[in-house]
């Protein structure tokens, strides 16, 4: 069965500093791979996403992820944070059913 | 509309009574898709829609959750007999182009008390 996994529940850091979130998922073949971001009282913003092809993906924001086969990962980076980013980040995985299966989120702070 | 709607944006109900919550999909979306969002969870699954096709329903809760999408765009999710354990943010999701096109509107917030 698909599930993924984001090990933190919460991560702070200092503005302008590198911020590396975490997602592992469970799939069979090869899956398409998601993350998204979620501010207070909004729906889901698509931040990137991974079908194929390069490993590493380019998202809106600033925001890059690089899908690791060997690792089942799709970590999310960025080099440089803004306090703007404070928000929910979700990673998801799709089959071919077009359902998604989403983590629990990582909660980001950024404090100044 | 420009992106996907939710409404009401948020509901207060009593225990016991039956709620219904709409989205209205981006026009031209086929598929449809109905998420929950408990306090501290992830996403679960509900329901999908696309296009004439049977809904696949193997994420309703149980038999006081349905949904139905009339003409191929509006839906509507309905719960009966709210139980407490109901609170939590409805999303719904429309797309065209299958998995990588997925809007999320912002939600509705339904609280049980």
């Amino acid at each position: 069965a698909q599930s993924v996994t984001q090990p933190d529940i919460h991560i702070t850091v200092s503005e302008g500093a590198s911020l590396e979130l975490r997602c592992n998922y469970s799939y069979g073949a090869t899956p398409y791979l998601f993350w998204y971001v979620q501010s207070p009282g909004q729906g889901l913003q698509l931040l990137l996403k991974y079908f194929s092809g390069d490993t590493l993906v380019q998202g809106i924001k600033g925001f890059e992820a690089e899908f690791k086969r060997s690792q089942s990962s799709f970590n999310l980076r960025k080099p440089s944070v803004h306090w703007s980013d404070a928000a929910e980040y979700f990673c998801a995985v799709a089959n071919t059913g077009n359902q998604f299966y989403f983590g629990t989120g990582t909660s980001l702070t950024v404090i100044p | 509309g420009a992106g996907v709607s939710q409404s009401p944006s948020n509901k207060v109900t009593e225990k016991g009574k039956d709620v219904e919550l709409r989205c209205d999909p981006i026009s031209g979306h086929t598929a449809l898709y109905w998420y929950r969002q408990s306090l501290g969870q992830g996403l679960e699954f509900l329901i999908y829609f696309q296009g004439n096709s049977a809904p696949d329903k193997s994420g309703l809760p149980s038999d006081r959750f349905s949904a139905e999408r009339t003409g191929g765009s509006v839906s509507t999710l309905t719960i009966q007999r709210t139980q407490q354990e109901d609170s939590a943010v409805y999303l719904c999701a429309s797309s065209f182009q299958g998995v990588g096109g997925y809007t999320f509107g912002s939600g509705t917030r339904l609280t049980v008390v």
